[in-house]
């Protein structure tokens, strides 16, 4: 089945605690991206793939890292997590760039 | 400026009826695609229907159709016959620079809450 997998699905963790939210696709898509969705804000671009070891940013990244070591693989990194990157995360991919994206279902992060 | 503009918060619609949900995009590109996204209280994001820039008919997709107003700069969904199914968050989003190797980024809308009742 064609998917996009993120986990964790939920995660609690404290102030700086560096953690690591993984995303996989199994559709051989060059293009992955991460998103942040808050109430009445919609959905913001984070950070985005156009394939392997290329990475760019979009347009809330500060605070973010990711990598994209393999096709497959786009992990989005938090090294020092704070409360206002408390937030639902949803990771993606699309074919080529005018195709929908793929969402994955998200991973709720909260930050205390 | 908002590149996406969903001005309906909220929107009730009665089981059956057709419902339209607005959106406005703003861009100076050429080649750029409109997307409508589902958002079920579950919370996955559905993709629904796609319409390009360049696109001579306006898109439909089973009981989804775009009602593509390019002068205007408008996207509205309509939904056909709504079932209870149908409630949900629905997201507009636009890509840009498809032609010039852009294309990188998806801007979403805020989106509009839509509730069907019987």
């Amino acid at each position: 089945e064609a998917q996009v997998t993120q986990n964790p699905r939920y995660l609690i963790t404290v102030t700086g605690k560096k953690l690591t939210v993984t995303c996989s696709q199994n559709m051989n898509h060059e293009y992955m991206s991460w998103y942040r969705q808050d109430p009445g804000l919609g959905l913001r671009q984070i950070y985005y793939s156009m394939n392997v070891e290329v990475t760019d940013k979009g347009d809330v990244p500060e605070g973010y890292k990711v990598s994209r070591k393999e096709k497959r693989n786009f992990p989005l990194i938090l090294e020092s997590p704070s409360p206002n990157q408390t937030s639902l995360y949803f990771c993606a991919s699309s074919r080529i760039t005018s195709s929908p994206l793929h969402f994955g279902n998200g991973t709720r992060l909260t930050v205390t | 400026a908002q590149k996406i503009t969903q001005t309906q918060p909220g929107m009730f619609v009665q089981e059956k009826e057709a419902v339209t949900l607005d959106c406005t995009y703003d861009t100076s590109d050429p080649s750029y695609g409109l997307f409508w996204y589902k958002q079920p209280s579950s919370g996955e994001m559905i993709f629904l229907i796609y319409q390009g820039s360049y696109d001579q008919q306006n898109a439909t997709e089973g009981r989804y159709s775009l009602n593509f107003q390019k002068a205007r700069k408008s996207a509205n969904l309509v939904i056909s016959a709504s079932q209870l199914g149908d409630s949900a968050m629905y997201f507009c989003a636009m890509r840009e620079g498809l032609l010039t190797g852009g294309g990188n980024k998806l801007t979403f809308g805020t989106g509009t809450q839509l509730k069907v009742e019987l």
